[in-house]
């Protein structure tokens, strides 16, 4: 059965830093891994959609990685901001079927 | 861009209520989900449609059914509220052979 796990559970930075966050998987057969930020109260919204034959993806100032041998994807954020205060959650989806299968979060502050 | 509509972005029901919770995606979109959020919990499957009636159970379908009789609507139905479904409730949609998801804003349903 697929576990998803990230760490750390929470994260606190001053600003300007440069972060990771991770993400590992126990079955390396998936078809894409999602990233998705949430803040309070709200729905998800995706970051960085990476499919199983890509080994990164970037957005401005998000790369996300995915080594699928190793079961990792890690998170990059460059030059952290008050507003990427928010947890940040991956997903996998498991070869041969469409549904995703979300790891519990990293809760990010930045403080400014 | 994809839109992912949920009705409503607070419910307050009373124990035995039978609740709906609509949810409407405008991209033509085969594959629609619904979680529950609970904090320490994560997201969990409570049930998915692939197509126009049809559906399959995710990991907690208990106490819920849903309903798909058009491709852009599929409504999440609570038969009989009970305390123990307070929770927030997101809705997702994807494309065939594209497994990106995209998610409403989340309703937070209170059951008294």
């Amino acid at each position: 059965k697929q576990e998803v796990t990230q760490i750390p559970a929470a994260l606190s930075v001053p600003e300007g830093e440069n972060l990771v966050l991770n993400c590992s998987f126990t079955d390396s057969a998936i078809y894409n891994l999602q990233w998705f930020r949430q803040d309070p109260g709200k729905g998800l919204t995706s970051l960085l959609l990476i499919q199983s034959s890509q080994r990164e993806q970037t957005s401005g100032r998000l790369n996300a990685s995915l080594d699928k041998s190793s079961g990792r994807s890690t998170l990059y954020i460059a030059a952290s901001q008050p507003g990427d205060s928010a947890t940040y959650l991956c997903a996998v989806v498991v070869t041969g079927t469409y549904k995703y299968i979300f790891g519990t979060g990293t809760r990010l502050k930045v403080l400014a | 861009d994809v839109k992912v509509t949920q009705s409503s972005r607070y419910l307050v029901k009373r124990t035995g209520e039978k609740v709906f919770l609509e949810c409407v995606q405008d991209m033509d979109h085969e594959n629609m989900f619904w979680y529950r959020q609970d904090p320490g919990l994560g997201l969990r499957l409570i049930y998915f449609s692939y197509d126009v009636k049809m559906k399959e159970k995710g990991d907690i379908p208990e106490g819920y059914s849903v309903s798909r009789e058009k491709k852009e609507r599929f409504s999440l139905i609570l038969e009989s509220a009970s305390t123990n479904q307070t929770s927030m409730y997101l809705c997702a949609s994807s494309g065939q052979g594209e497994y990106g998801y995209t998610f409403g804003s989340g309703t937070r349903l209170t059951v008294v």
